[in-house]
């Protein structure tokens, strides 16, 4: 049973202090999201790449955020220096372009930045 | 930009009971998704439309699309609780393969 993984599941963390999150797609699936979701704002995309290029990143902070895909089965995002307001719960999604661009989700990363 | 917008945001029904949950978008788009979230879980794909006039049946849960009127609806057929949780619409940006979700619909099923 194929499945997008992420790890941590969990982090607590202090502000000012660097976050990794990382994440493995579906083995095969080319394109790869970044996703936070917040009660506030609800679920907004972060970056996306396909064939571990980056497409877009409008939707990254970008003075603290950086997504990169060093090879096919690892992308991570990072967080330097994180702040309160960047808890919220990330997630990774993979899939593939043709036909339907369905996207599969992993279980998230629950980030509490105190 | 696209929006696109849900509603109702929450929904509290009785078991047996139908509904609908609309998902409107305002701009052209061939591809929309319907989406599971549980409490503190990921989001499980439920369907995938990609035509106008597409319809897609799993269990009591159904999915139309109408691109024209940049609609689609999620029905649910009398409802029972294991169906509660929240859902979410996602409409495809057009020559991407982002998708915008929409706020969610946070459906309670009432015994």
């Amino acid at each position: 049973d194929a499945r997008v993984t992420q790890t941590p599941r969990h982090k607590v963390t202090e502000m000012g202090q660097e976050v990794t999150m990382r994440c493995q797609p579906i083995l095969g699936h080319n394109t790869v999201f970044w996703y936070r979701q917040t009660m506030m704002q609800g679920l907004e995309l972060l970056a996306y790449f396909r064939n571990r290029a980056p497409l877009d990143d409008s939707g990254m902070p970008k003075d603290r955020f950086s997504a990169e895909m060093p090879d096919a089965t690892l992308a991570t995002l990072k967080i330097q220096p994180s702040e309160p307001r960047d808890s919220a719960v990330y997630f990774c999604a993979s899939g593939l372009r043709e036909p339907t661009y369905e996207q599969y989700f992993g279980p998230g990363t629950r980030l509490t930045v105190t | 930009e696209l929006k696109v917008e849900q509603n109702p945001l929450f929904l509290s029904m009785q078991e047996g009971k139908n509904y609908t949950i609309y998902c409107n978008y305002s701009t052209t788009s061939d591809r929309l998704y319907w989406y599971r979230q549980d409490p503190g879980k990921s989001l499980e794909s439920l369907f995938v439309l990609l035509s106008n006039g597409a319809v897609k049946q799993e269990g009591r849960l159904m999915a139309s699309l109408d691109t024209k009127a940049r609609l689609s609806t999620l029905h649910i057929t009398a409802a029972v609780h294991d169906l509660s949780a929240t859902y979410f619409c996602a409409v495809g940006v057009s020559n991407t393969g982002k998708l915008i979700f929409g706020q969610g619909t946070t459906l309670q099923v009432k015994p």
